[in-house]
């Protein structure tokens, strides 16, 4: 089945750009989406189909993805952003449909 | 606003069958291009996709846990519900309930509050 693969920890200062990425084999072919996770807390999408934003979303998350590797990025990061954020494909090819990265958590320092 | 609202026994005694349900307020679970999703997550650990069930009330598992995953849905009570069977500490973690936005391009809009379920004697 299709791998994901996340860095398990980024840190950034506040006000800093937080860049958290996702590897796979020829991502660039498949949308890939990005879940928010604070403690104790369900994910919440915040970026879909690579680039696009759910209304609520702050325009500070963006997405891409080019050649093996998504990355979603955080501009002036803030203490609220503190969280894990799982990538997350559609693979149809697959018996396992939804692939989830590994979880990246992001300190803010 | 879309709630999906999450039930069920926190502690399973092992080799018996997990229940959890999750009832669906303000929208149908027939709508569409929407299917629903089971998820789960162990402790400290990342996220697990358990399985989806259509308004048809067809339903499709992970490989891994097909042999013991049962999904159903009410559509009178908007309820979907998911079974576990013969469980063991392994599958100790929070489950999520979660809709799936079904384009091509899957992903997942909204998500129950989560269960902890521990499986312990």
């Amino acid at each position: 089945s299709y791998v994901l693969t996340q860095p398990p920890s980024v840190s950034a200062a506040p006000g800093q750009t937080a860049r958290i990425t996702c590897g796979g084999h020829n991502l660039e072919f498949k949308s890939v989406h990005w879940y928010q996770q604070k403690p104790g807390q369900a994910p919440v999408l915040v970026v879909y189909d690579n680039t696009d934003r759910p209304s609520g979303i702050p325009e500070r998350f963006s997405g891409s993805n080019s050649g093996n590797t998504a990355t979603l990025t955080i501009s002036r990061v803030e203490a609220g952003d503190e969280a894990g954020y799982y990538c997350q494909v559609w693979d149809s090819t697959s018996d396992l449909h939804v692939v989830f990265g590994g979880g990246t958590k992001l300190t803010v320092l | 606003q879309l709630q999906l609202l999450q039930s069920g026994p926190g502690l399973v005694r092992p080799s018996e069958t997990l229940s959890l349900t999750c009832t669906v307020s303000g929208g149908s679970i027939s709508s569409s291009p929407y299917y629903w999703d089971w998820i789960r997550q162990p402790p400290g650990e990342g996220l697990e996709w358990i399985g989806t069930i259509y308004y048809t009330g067809n339903a499709y598992y992970n490989p891994s846990l097909k042999s013991r995953v049962t999904m159903s849905r009410d559509m009178s009570e908007s309820q979907i519900s998911l079974k576990l069977g013969s469980v063991t500490a392994a599958d100790t973690g929070v489950y999520f309930c979660a809709r799936r936005h079904a384009s091509a391009t899957d992903y997942f809009d909204f998500w129950g509050q989560g269960s902890l379920v521990t499986v312990s004697s």
